[in-house]
C-alpha cells in the first residue's frame, strides 16, 4: 500500500495570488490532518478531518485558510492572497478513526510553499 | 495555552554511543506522547508512543520515558547510528489525535 501523498511537492506563487495544495491519504483513513512547518521549526497543527467534516479547525491561521475534503479521502488546502509568512512546509497525515483520541498519524513527505 | 518544548537545540554523538533526547510538556491531559524523526526534506517519521499510564516503553533501540511529576519525556537510541541523524520532535496528543509538537532537536552522529 501507498503511504500519504501530496501534490505539489513545490510550489512558487507571487503575493496575493492564491495556492491549491492537496493531500491523498492512505487508504482506508477516515482521519486527516494537515499541519504548516516554518523554517526550522516545529510542526503546526491546522485542521483536522473525520470523514468529510472539520470537527477541528482551530489552527487556521486566518480566513484566507480553508480546506475541504470529498468522498472522505482526498483534501485540498486552499490558500487566498498569499502572503510572504505563508511561505512554509505543509504537511498532510492520515490515520484510523480516532473517535476523538489518538492514533499513530502518518505523514506524506510536504508541500513546500515559497511566496515571493 | 498548550506547549511541548525541548532543552536542547542540538546534540552530537558519536556512532556507537547512546543518545538521549529530552522534552518537556505543560498539558497533563494528553492521553498520548509521541516521538517523530524527520530526515532533510521528508515528512515526520514515527518513532514511537506512549501512554499517559505508562512510564516506559522499549521498541528496537528505542526507549521512551515518561516522568510525569516533572512533566518531561525522554527518547534513549541505543548504539546510535549515521543513519539515526535527524531531527527529533516529541509530540502530545489532543481532542481528535491532532499533534502538539515541540521545536525539534536536532542529532548529529559523528563516524
Amino acid at each position: 500500500g501507498a503511504g500519504v501523498s501530496q501534490s505539489p511537492s513545490n510550489k512558487v506563487t507571487e503575493k496575493g495570488k492564491d495556492v491549491e495544495l492537496r493531500c491523498d491519504p492512505i487508504s482506508g483513513h477516515t482521519a486527516l490532518y494537515w499541519y504548516r512547518q516554518s523554517l526550522g521549526q516545529g510542526l503546526e497543527f491546522l485542521i483536522y478531518f473525520q470523514g468529510n467534516s472539520a470537527p477541528d479547525k482551530s489552527g487556521l491561521p486566518s480566513d484566507r485558510f480553508s480546506a475541504e475534503r470529498t468522498g472522505g479521502s482526498v483534501s485540498t488546502l486552499t490558500i487566498q492572497r498569499t502572503q510572504q509568512e505563508d511561505s512554509a512546509v505543509y504537511l498532510c497525515a492520515s490515520s484510523l478513526a480516532t473517535s476523538g483520541g489518538y492514533n499513530e498519524q502518518f505523514f506524506g513527505p510536504g508541500t513546500r510553499l515559497t511566496v515571493l | 495555552g498548550e506547549s511541548v518544548g525541548l532543552h536542547l537545540p542540538t546534540l552530537s554523538v558519536q556512532e556507537g554511543d547512546n543518545s538521549i533526547i529530552n522534552c518537556a510538556y505543560s498539558n497533563s491531559a494528553s492521553d498520548y506522547f509521541i516521538w517523530y524523526k524527520q530526515e532533510s526534506g521528508k515528512g515526520p517519521q514515527f518513532i514511537i508512543d506512549i501512554r499517559s499510564n505508562m512510564d516506559k516503553r522499549q521498541g528496537q533501540r528505542v526507549t521512551v520515558l515518561l516522568n510525569k511529576t516533572v512533566k518531561h519525556l525522554s527518547l534513549q537510541i541505543a548504539a546510535t547510528q549515521p543513519g539515526d541523524s535527524a531531527v527529533y520532535f516529541c509530540a502530545e496528543s489532543g481532542w481528535g489525535g491532532k499533534l502538539i509538537f515541540g521545536q525539534g532537536t536536532e542529532l548529529s552522529v559523528k563516524p
